[in-house]
């Protein structure tokens, strides 16, 4: 069966401050990787999608970026974190097939102060 | 533009059924979603409505109608543990991902009373 990790599970950085989450998954290959940010009280906002090793499409113009160096692994990452990128990220996946159904992971919850 | 709009907050009370609607306006539609989440929690999957007409999965069912750009997720025998938000998602489909985009909405935040 499929399984999808991330980590951290929860995080306090200071503003400026780099990040990477990772997420990876398990049990399918090639699968479409997706990231999202909830803010708190808010709907999902999909950030990067990325259909292979090395392609990354961004949605939202952000001081954020993801690479994808593995077929089952995607990173988010910052030079320079901001207030306003407080939030909780979700890893997502789908195998490649249109009909398939989307997977989150169990989400990465980011305090910046 | 893409568009999907639910209901902000309801409140059933525990044993009886409730309806959250879903409306949307997007290009490219392949299918609708009804995700779960609890707080602090991610979204699991709960249906997948890809033609009109209605998806049932024991207490839950799922209506479409792509003719109105409009579903509803059913809840019966409402229980304490399904306060929950519930996220109503579109897929539209993109030419070099086979897999396509979610578009959610803002989700609805349902609260279980006794």
């Amino acid at each position: 069966s499929q399984t999808i990790h991330q980590w951290p599970a929860t995080l306090v950085q200071p503003v400026g401050s780099p990040l990477s989450l990772e997420c990876t998954v398990e049990g399918t290959s090639n699968p479409n990787l997706y990231w999202y940010r909830q803010a708190a009280g808010r709907g999902l906002q999909l950030l990067f999608y990325s259909v292979g090793i090395g392609q990354i499409s961004s949605e939202v113009p952000q001081n954020l970026s993801a690479s994808r160096p593995q077929d089952r692994q995607f990173i988010l990452s910052s030079k320079k974190l901001l207030l306003s990128d407080s939030g909780f990220y979700l890893c997502a996946w789908i195998a490649s097939a249109s009909t398939d159904t989307q997977y989150f992971g169990p989400g990465t919850r980011l305090t910046v102060l | 533009g893409q568009n999907i709009d639910q209901p902000t907050e309801m409140t059933a009370t525990e044993g009886a059924i409730v309806q959250i609607n879903c409306t949307y306006q997007t290009s490219g539609f392949n299918g609708l979603f009804w995700y779960q989440q609890h707080a602090g929690e991610a979204p699991t999957f709960l249906s997948y409505n890809v033609l009109d007409g209605l998806e049932e999965k024991g207490r839950f069912s799922s209506f479409l109608s792509r003719s109105k750009g409009y579903s509803y997720l059913l809840l019966k025998e409402l229980q304490m543990k399904d306060s929950a938000s519930y996220l109503c998602a579109v897929r539209v489909t993109m030419i070099y991902n086979q897999g396509g985009k979610l578009i959610f909405g803002q989700g609805t935040e349902l609260s279980v009373k006794p």
